[in-house]
């Protein structure tokens, strides 16, 4: 597809456990961001990924939450021992390059409900 | 910090109406600013952008953006709504130049049109 894709859309889960959701991001942009979009905090920025640069991770809640990019491209976030406060909706958005004037395309973002 | 405030989470306009949403930000360096529009169950979309071009910015479906250094903000205005304008619409702003392109993003403001 031409857009940003995220799988799954809908996530489940119980407290405690693990999770991973998945964003494919536009071919050949380079840059990759996650956001988490919730009721009580609205949409935050989580972490960043630029090339083969070292990722910032500076909007990381806790250490339960960790993202890698494998080859520049596909986007795992992972969140351990879930907990019912990270129900969110988890959105990915990709730009051509970093920066404020290269627009961000998003995902429709995957909605994770902690039980 | 950067900060993003929307006035008002929820307006209500008449078809034909005009569409008035306000957003002021909090910058000690020059802003970087942006509005997104969120359609049910869709992924975020840009309507415009202000980089430090012109002041008033021209977006998609007929919106458009003041940047007033002045009074810190970036209403977003359209002349006559349109009952597909309905959705949540997000201010957001990013660092000056060097950035990652990260954004600090609204509350947002969910526009309802009314025939």
């Amino acid at each position: 597809g031409a857009g940003v894709s995220q799988s799954p859309s809908n996530k489940v889960t119980e407290k405690g456990k693990d999770v991973e959701l998945r964003c494919d991001p536009i071919s050949g942009h380079t840059a990759l961001y996650w956001y988490r979009q919730s009721l009580g905090q609205g949409l935050e920025f989580l972490i960043y990924f630029q090339g083969n640069s070292a990722p910032d991770k500076s909007g990381l809640p806790s250490d339960r939450f960790s993202a890698e990019r494998t080859g520049g491209s596909v986007s795992t976030l992972t969140i351990q021992r879930t907990q019912q406060e990270d129900s969110a909706v988890y959105l990915c958005a990709s730009s051509q390059t970093s920066g404020v004037y290269n627009e961000q395309f998003f995902g429709p973002g995957t909605r994770l409900t902690v039980l | 910090a950067q900060s993003v405030t929307q006035l008002g989470s929820h307006v209500s306009v008449s078809e034909g109406a005009l569409v008035l949403l306000r957003c002021n930000y909090s910058s000690s360096v020059p802003p970087y600013l942006f509005w997104y529009v969120q359609y049910p169950n869709q992924g975020l979309q840009l309507l415009l952008k202000y980089t430090s071009a012109a002041t008033l910015v021209k977006g998609i479906n007929g919106f458009e953006a003041e940047f007033k250094k002045s009074e810190t903000s970036f209403h977003l205005t359209k002349p006559s709504a349109h009952m597909s304008d309905a959705a949540e619409y997000f201010c957001a702003v990013s660092y000056g130049s060097g950035n990652t392109g990260k954004l600090i993003f609204g509350q947002g403001t969910t526009l309802q049109v009314k025939p």
